[in-house]
């Protein structure tokens, strides 16, 4: 696609509920991000997809929260068992990567507009 | 641990200045530095992005600068308009691909 698209765009769900968000990064591009900015809060790093591994989980939250990606292209993340401090917009982003583990600083990271998700 | 520090929180001024927005960083092993700019309910939109060995890029009304050694960007806005309004958000590309952002300053153009 032209950008990097998310669904659904607004979420209520109540406390305790399973909850997915989905990514589909532009074509073409390897390298997927998920980050999440909390209410009046910075945006936080969550996990990175090469391909279909993820090289870095270290700021999933904690064990209720899992991300897959499939095909190379698009991207889920779960949240289990929602709780209200889980409460912010979920951003997605993509970018062209290099082969392996060798990194182009010059990729550029395109985001998606957002998962609103809020937890009552 | 990488920390990225945005200097005014939020900023506001008449059409048409000039004016500078600071990002500091306290790590200089960065692959990159990148200015985005967020709009209210609205995702990221890049700026501009400065490679480590690179010391500006320039895009329209925008230059951003990089002082990798001192930790250290500035985005400069030329002859602003309305339109600028926005969150500006600075972030710092790490090893790994990982992003670290700063907490962004709000600019408002006052017509």
């Amino acid at each position: 696609g032209a950008g990097v698209s998310q669904s659904p765009s607004n979420k209520v769900t109540e406390k305790g509920k399973d909850v997915e968000l989905r990514c589909d990064p532009i074509s073409g591009h390897t390298a997927l991000y998920w980050y999440r900015q909390s209410l009046g809060q910075g945006l936080e790093f969550l996990i990175y997809f090469q391909g279909n591994s993820a090289p870095d989980k270290s700021g999933l939250p904690s064990d209720r929260f899992s991300a897959e990606r499939t095909g190379g292209s698009v991207s889920t993340l779960t949240i289990q068992r929602t709780q209200q401090e889980d409460s912010a917009v979920y951003l997605c982003a993509s970018s062209l990567e290099a082969q392996g583990a060798y990194l182009i600083s010059g990729n550029t990271i395109y985001f998606g507009e957002g998962s609103w998700l809020t937890v009552v | 641990k990488q920390e990225v520090t945005q200097i005014p929180a939020a900023l506001s001024v008449p059409e048409g200045e000039n004016l500078v927005l600071n990002c500091s960083f306290t790590d200089s092993a960065i692959y990159n530095l990148q200015w985005f700019r967020q709009d209210p309910g609205k995702g990221l939109t890049s700026l501009l992005l400065i490679q480590s060995s690179q010391r500006e890029q320039t895009s329209g009304r925008l230059n951003a600068s990089l002082d990798k050694s001192s930790g250290r960007s500035t985005l400069y806005i030329a002859a602003s308009q309305p339109g600028d309004s926005a969150t500006y958000l600075c972030a710092v590309m790490m090893g790994a691909q990982k992003l670290v952002f700063g907490q962004g300053t709000r600019l408002t153009i006052n017509p």
